[in-house]
Formats: C-alpha cells, sequence, structure tokens
C-alpha cells in the first residue's frame, strides 16, 4: 500500500510565526487531506487537496500530485494551532485512507 | 445537522471482557471505518466498509469484529483475543466509496483495567 511520510515530526514556534509542513507519497496522488488533531482528539478537515493551493485564513494548503507532495502552510501561528497535524492518501487498493505519523506542533504565547 | 456519532466516549473494561464501540452517521454515506490511535501515534485501518453486508479486514484486523448491517451503523467489537485494546477508537465516514472527503467521528477512548 501507499507509504506517507510526514516532516517535520515534531515543531516548536513563538506565536506569530510562520511553519511549512510537509508530507511526501510513495504512489500517486488522489484524494489527499489534511487534519488537525485536537487535544482533546477530534479530528477536524482542515482541507481536501488533491491538487493545487487552497487557502482558508490563516492556514493554506499545495498539493504538487506529480511529484507526490503536500505542504501545509500556518502563518501568523496562534496558541490554538497546536496539537497534531496529519496528512491523508487514498490507498487505492482499498479505498481507505492511510495516514503519516503526524507533525506535532506546539505554539508558545 | 449530519454527522458522526460514536458512543461512549469513555470506556473501561476488565481483562477478559468483550465491548462493542457504536459508530452511527447520517451523512449518508456509503463508506465507514475503523481507525485505532495509541498514545503519540498515528492512525491505524482496523476495519472497513464500502457498502452493507460487507466489510474488509484493515492492518490490524486481529482481535477485532465488525459488522455493516445497515448503511447509517457500523459498530466494532473489541475481543478478549486483542492483546493490546486501551487505545483510542475513531470511526469515520466518506461519500462516493472511497473518492470523497473523510469525516470523523468524536472518538472512544478505552481502558482496559
Amino acid at each position: 500500500g501507499i507509504q506517507v511520510e510526514q516532516s517535520p515530526p515534531d515543531l516548536i514556534l513563538q506565536e506569530g510565526a510562520n511553519s511549512t509542513l510537509r508530507c511526501n507519497f510513495s504512489d500517486s496522488v488522489n484524494n489527499l487531506q489534511w487534519f488537525h488533531q485536537n487535544p482533546w482528539g477530534q479530528l477536524i478537515n482542515l482541507f481536501y487537496i488533491p491538487s493545487g493551493t487552497k487557502q482558508n485564513g490563516r492556514l493554506s494548503a499545495t498539493t504538487v500530485a506529480t511529484e507526490r507532495y503536500s505542504l501545509l502552510y500556518i502563518s501568523s501561528s496562534q496558541t490554538t494551532d497546536s496539537g497534531v497535524y496529519f496528512c491523508a492518501e487514498l490507498d487505492t487498493g482499498r479505498r481507505a485512507l492511510t495516514f503519516g505519523s503526524g507533525t506535532r506542533l506546539q505554539v508558545q504565547p | 445537522d449530519g454527522g458522526i456519532t460514536q458512543s461512549p466516549k469513555y470506556l473501561f473494561r476488565k481483562e477478559g471482557q468483550n465491548v462493542t464501540l457504536s459508530c452511527e452517521q447520517n451523512l449518508n454515506h456509503d463508506a465507514m471505518y475503523w481507525y485505532r490511535q495509541d498514545p503519540g501515534q498515528g492512525l491505524r485501518l482496523i476495519y472497513y466498509s464500502q457498502i452493507v453486508n460487507d466489510f474488509q479486514k484493515g492492518d490490524i484486523a486481529e482481535g477485532y469484529s465488525v459488522s455493516r448491517e445497515k448503511k447509517e451503523s457500523f459498530p466494532l467489537t473489541v475481543t478478549s483475543a486483542q492483546k493490546n485494546p486501551t487505545a483510542f477508537y475513531l470511526c469515520a465516514s466518506m461519500g462516493g466509496r472511497g473518492t470523497g472527503e473523510l469525516f470523523f467521528g468524536e472518538g472512544s477512548r478505552l481502558t482496559v483495567l
């Protein structure tokens, strides 16, 4: 099945800083999604982005399907951005999402 | 509002007991999934179902069982054969038979005493 690699595994920022999270994929990109897991464990949908660029407030994402990677940008970070960010891509053999191991972000005041 | 409801949110179980986690969705999605998350780890696929009365094993199905008798419901049973059942369990659903966006319930946290 598809392999999903996320980097960096951990990230500590001061409030107001910008950051870039990356996902690399071992196979073609068809159904790429980004999630944020809050401290209570809930997974929040950020972007459904098989290709191109999308923006939602201070967050934006870019997927370059031909090169099998995606980037999540967080600008002017806030303490509420803390948590774990996951990317996931479809394993076409079984039509289920495979998740990366996540980037744990801590934004300090 | 449409969504995915998991229950219970917290569950304690003695060793040797089976326990069933409920997952109900009113999004009219065909596909449903169960993932397991251990502390500090990513999500691993337990079972998935693309259509009623059909389901498939994921990467870590041993010690678990599921049923899909109704489109809206996909319960997960953690059996006594699961050697390390303490974990956070997440149910999800997707429209378009695996081609749409995935949505999650709030999760069930199981602790075995």
